[in-house]
């Protein structure tokens, strides 16, 4: 019962490398999102997507790029890593945003030097 | 502009100390209130949501209550396995579809 899965766990870029946080679930879930957290600020929305094919943005989306071709899967892209994006980042998924809980995945701890 | 707030920022206390966490809102239409708990190095695990006000639910030593505006996890004689960051969350609808996480408690229990 694996439900919400993140690759990799931890990663270090240098400025201007770009990459892919691969977030993955099991549970058909319609709804998926990333989440950044830093200290003092919280948890904040990057993009979402209520279903394959649809992606929108949240509060803090420069920089980041998703795309949403299958339920399970909810890639997101990394185009010019900066050092402002050190961060811890979330994946999420929920039947129903706003009405269910959202499950999270163990997270990935990226380092931009 | 939908908000959540936590209170305290941290709390210590001894083992069998109860307390009570809060959790205050204003969110539009509120849809749910969600709690959370996160340990170190991991992501936020879903423990509680409550949808209407005088709802209570209950799980080992916690329990959370909702008011109109706020929202309680009550802590009775906690173990240090308790230790962890406590976050609330409600669903906005203002803009994007999103959570909005208050800034959460960070729970020490004390052997």
């Amino acid at each position: 019962n694996a439900g919400v899965t993140q690759t990799p766990k931890f990663q270090v870029l240098k400025t201007g490398q770009s990459m892919t946080l691969q977030c993955a679930q099991d549970m058909n879930h319609e709804y998926m999102s990333w989440y950044r957290q830093d200290p003092g600020m919280g948890l904040r929305l990057i993009h979402y997507s209520v279903g394959a094919g649809i992606t929108d943005q949240g509060e803090v989306p420069n920089g980041y790029n998703v795309s949403r071709s299958t339920t399970e899967d909810f890639p997101l892209r990394l185009l010019s890593a900066a050092p402002s994006q050190t961060s811890v980042y979330f994946c999420a998924s929920s039947s129903y945003q706003g009405y269910t809980e959202a499950f999270f995945g163990q997270g990935t701890r990226l380092t931009v030097v | 502009e939908d908000q959540v707030t936590q209170s305290p920022e941290a709390l210590r206390l001894q083992e069998g100390e109860s307390s009570s966490l809060n959790c205050s809102y204003t969110v539009s239409g509120l849809r749910g209130l969600f709690w959370y708990r996160q340990d170190p190095g991991k992501g936020p695990e879903f423990l509680f949501t409550l949808y209407s006000a005088g709802e209570e639910k209950e799980k080992e030593r916690l329990k959370a209550t909702l008011t109109k505006k706020e929202s309680f996890l009550h802590i009775t004689a906690p173990k240090p396995e308790d230790s962890a960051t406590y976050l609330c969350a409600a669903p906005s609808f203002q803009g994007a579809q999103k959570l909005v996480f208050g800034q959460g408690t960070r729970l020490t229990i004390n052997p």
